[in-house]
């Protein structure tokens, strides 16, 4: 089956320190994305990346980082330097980015991260 | 800079009813208009995607109208099922020059038996 896969669907992780989450896609798309949601907000853009090895920042990329080494992966690391890290992350691509109304985007299930 | 609205009110509906959800842009109008469903603690999915040359766009049970004088999109759900219950986003381009959509926070919508 094709699709996006996040991991983990939870993540507990104390102050101060980095976490990473996965975004994995078989679909053999050129654009993925990472994106924050919190209650009552629409999804903000962190980072996304329209080929390998080339990123760019979205409205709310600070204390956030991003690589994407291979096509299929786009993992995302929360630093110490995110203010108000705990949100649920979601991970996206799509197959074309020049018009990003043109073309629908695929979510993994999210990764819900709780920082205490 | 654009801002969209949908309704922060969950909408109750009564089954077999159509529901209407509304989607108020502020600015310019966008080349295309998606709508999306996301239920609680998933990643959204993708349902319709309008032009702005389109007034109208159907598939199956929903229908999506864009209204570019109105700054506006409804999305119809029509004989409504409980199985429809589930938060709706909709969500915009910024314009040829940019890569990003910008979402609406999304309207619940509960269908009750």
């Amino acid at each position: 089956d094709g699709g996006i896969t996040q991991s983990p669907k939870y993540l507990f992780r104390k102050e101060g320190q980095n976490v990473t989450l996965s975004c994995e896609q078989n679909l053999n798309h050129d654009a993925m994305y990472w994106y924050r949601q919190d209650p009552g907000q629409g999804l903000r853009l962190i980072y996304y990346s329209q080929i390998v090895n080339d990123f760019q920042k979205g409205d709310i990329a600070e204390g956030y980082s991003v690589s994407r080494e291979k096509k299929e992966s786009f993992p995302l690391t929360v630093t110490s330097a995110q203010k108000n890290p705990t949100a649920f992350y979601l991970c996206a691509s799509s197959i074309g980015w020049r018009l990003a109304g043109a073309y629908e985007q695929y979510f993994g299930p999210g990764t819900r991260l709780t920082v205490t | 800079s654009q801002k969209i609205e949908q309704n922060s009110e969950a909408l109750n509906i009564q089954e077999g009813k159509t529901a209407t959800l509304t989607c108020n842009y502020t600015n310019y109008s966008p080349a295309y208009l998606q709508w999306y469903r996301q239920d609680p603690g998933r990643g959204p999915v993708f349902l319709l995607l309008i032009r702005e040359n389109e007034k109208e766009k159907r598939k199956e049970r929903l229908k999506v109208t864009f209204d570019t004088t109105l700054k506006q999109s409804l999305f119809h759900i029509t004989a409504s099922q409980p199985a429809d219950s589930a938060t709706y986003l909709c969500a915009l381009d910024m314009g040829d020059s940019n890569y990003q959509l910008i979402w609406g926070a999304g309207t619940k919508l509960i269908i009750k038996p």
